[in-house]
């Protein structure tokens, strides 16, 4: 079955550095999706990214649809205490019905005082 | 516009017993998808339901677990005679009329333990 690999499993940053993270797949996707999960909560969407190559941002989040359709990452820059969480990377295929979305095991994102 | 709703937020069962999750989508959404989330894991798809129709059930155990999405009121993710291994998070998801463009919001979770 279609698996996403996430990298890193876990980040330990200093507030105010940037932040890189990204999903590779097995197989391609026709959208990539990235999610924010805060604990107790379910996962929030920040980028959708639907043409391989595609760049968009989102204030100080910038996503990249890869040009192989099989990978996209994700950069946060200049972080801030509120950007801790889990990041999940998602991809969705969106044909013939099938809309589900396989996500990756996530990047916990922690700030450090 | 209200999100989507999910209740009950927090569900303990002791093994045996049923539990019943229910989700509201958002108001015009008619697509509804139920996934789980074990601890440091990744959403996993169970089921896509549509108005009264599951359109694909495969990420579904084909035991114990059922889920349906009538006419009127909620979706429910229905699990009988629980085991300890159901413990988990359950996230339902709505999404419009599907379009190239809209994809999917995911409600806040239901938090199932199992005794």
């Amino acid at each position: 079955g279609q698996q996403l690999n996430q990298s890193p499993q876990s980040m330990f940053i200093q507030e105010g550095e940037d932040v890189s993270m990204n999903c590779t797949s097995s197989s391609i996707f026709n959208t990539w999706l990235w999610y924010k999960q805060e604990p107790g909560e379910g996962p929030v969407l920040l980028i959708a990214l639907y043409k391989a190559g595609e760049l968009t941002s989102n204030g100080r989040l910038t996503a990249q649809f890869g040009i192989t359709r099989k990978d996209s990452f994700l950069n946060i820059s200049a972080s801030i205490p509120s950007d801790v969480g889990i990041y999940f990377c998602a991809g969705q295929l969106r044909m013939n019905r099938d809309d589900k979305i396989i996500f990756g095991k996530g990047t916990r994102l922690h700030i450090l005082p | 516009n209200a999100g989507v709703m999910q209740n009950p937020r927090h569900l303990v069962r002791r093994r045996g017993q049923e539990a019943r999750l229910r989700c509201s989508p958002m108001k015009g959404h008619s697509h509804v998808y139920w996934y789980r989330q074990l601890p440091e894991e990744g959403l996993k798809f169970m089921v896509y339901l549509q108005k009264e129709n599951i359109i694909d059930e495969s990420g579904m155990p084909k035991e114990r677990f059922s889920a349906e999405f009538p006419k009127e009121g909620p979706s429910i993710l229905r699990i009988q005679q629980v085991v300890r291994g159901d413990s988990a998070a359950y996230f339902c998801a709505s999404s419009p009329v599907a379009s190239s463009t809209d994809t999917q919001y995911f409600g806040p979770g239901t938090r199932l333990t199992v005794l």
